[in-house]
């Protein structure tokens, strides 16, 4: 079975509004990361997130180990936030990862 | 100014010849690993390497052979290409291996097997 499940799959937004985006691990987990992924392909960390809150701008990051979940918030979306974002699991030194949440932001 | 190269950014090869793609990390880490992408599907783990020496291996092919020729390379030779190959592959990096480490990919090599 697939370890990472994130959702929504894909979210449309209009400039300004938020968004979160979840991460639902099925097996322990030692860290995470949430990546974005530009149009194109290259992959960008956003935050290597092992538990907590972190914040970076308008993007914030909660992971909870216990309930095995992580959530990205973007605040105040812009057009340019529109890629896919994907959420990585760090379990038993291996790296899974979920499928992305696709996201669109129009003007 | 990347940090991890990959070589080529694109690439074409024709079903059954052989193809190697290159990737140099410059950010001193010790830990290099290979991912693939294909369309409509999550980023696959291919292959872990530590110190020049294979960790992982989650490839269920033979035609796929990581080489390391210094700490800071890991290619890919594949074999007998077939169309289902076709993917775009990405190059990563960490400090070390295991699970406390952040992972740092390059932009990819994309590969058209026809």
């Amino acid at each position: 079975g697939q370890q990472v499940q994130q959702s929504p799959a894909s979210l449309v937004l209009q400039e300004g509004e938020n968004a979160e985006l979840q991460c639902n691990f099925s097996t322990s987990l030692n860290s995470m990361q949430w990546f974005y992924q530009r149009p194109g392909g290259s992959l960008v960390s956003l935050f290597y997130n092992p538990s907590g809150t972190k914040h970076s701008g308008r993007l914030t990051s909660t992971t909870v180990i216990k309930e095995r979940r992580s959530s990205l918030h973007i605040s105040s979306s812009q057009t340019t936030d529109s890629g896919t974002y994907l959420c990585a699991l760090y379990s038993n030194n291996r790296i899974f990862f979920g499928d992305g949440t696709q996201l669109v932001v129009k003007p | 100014d990347p940090k991890i190269i990959q070589k080529p950014k694109y690439l074409v090869a024709v079903t059954g010849s052989e193809k190697i793609l290159i990737c140099e990390q410059y950010l001193g880490h010790n830990a290099m690993y290979w991912y693939r992408q294909s369309a409509k599907k999550p980023l696959e783990f291919m292959f872990s390497y530590s110190y020049q020496k294979l960790m992982d291996n989650q490839t269920a092919s033979s035609r796929f052979q990581p080489q390391s020729s210094k700490k800071n390379h890991l290619d890919l030779q594949i074999t007998a290409l077939k169309p289902d190959d076709s993917a775009t592959y990405f190059c990563a990096s960490s400090p070390q291996g295991g699970s406390q480490n952040t992972l740092y990919f390059g932009a990819g090599t994309r590969l058209s097997v026809l």
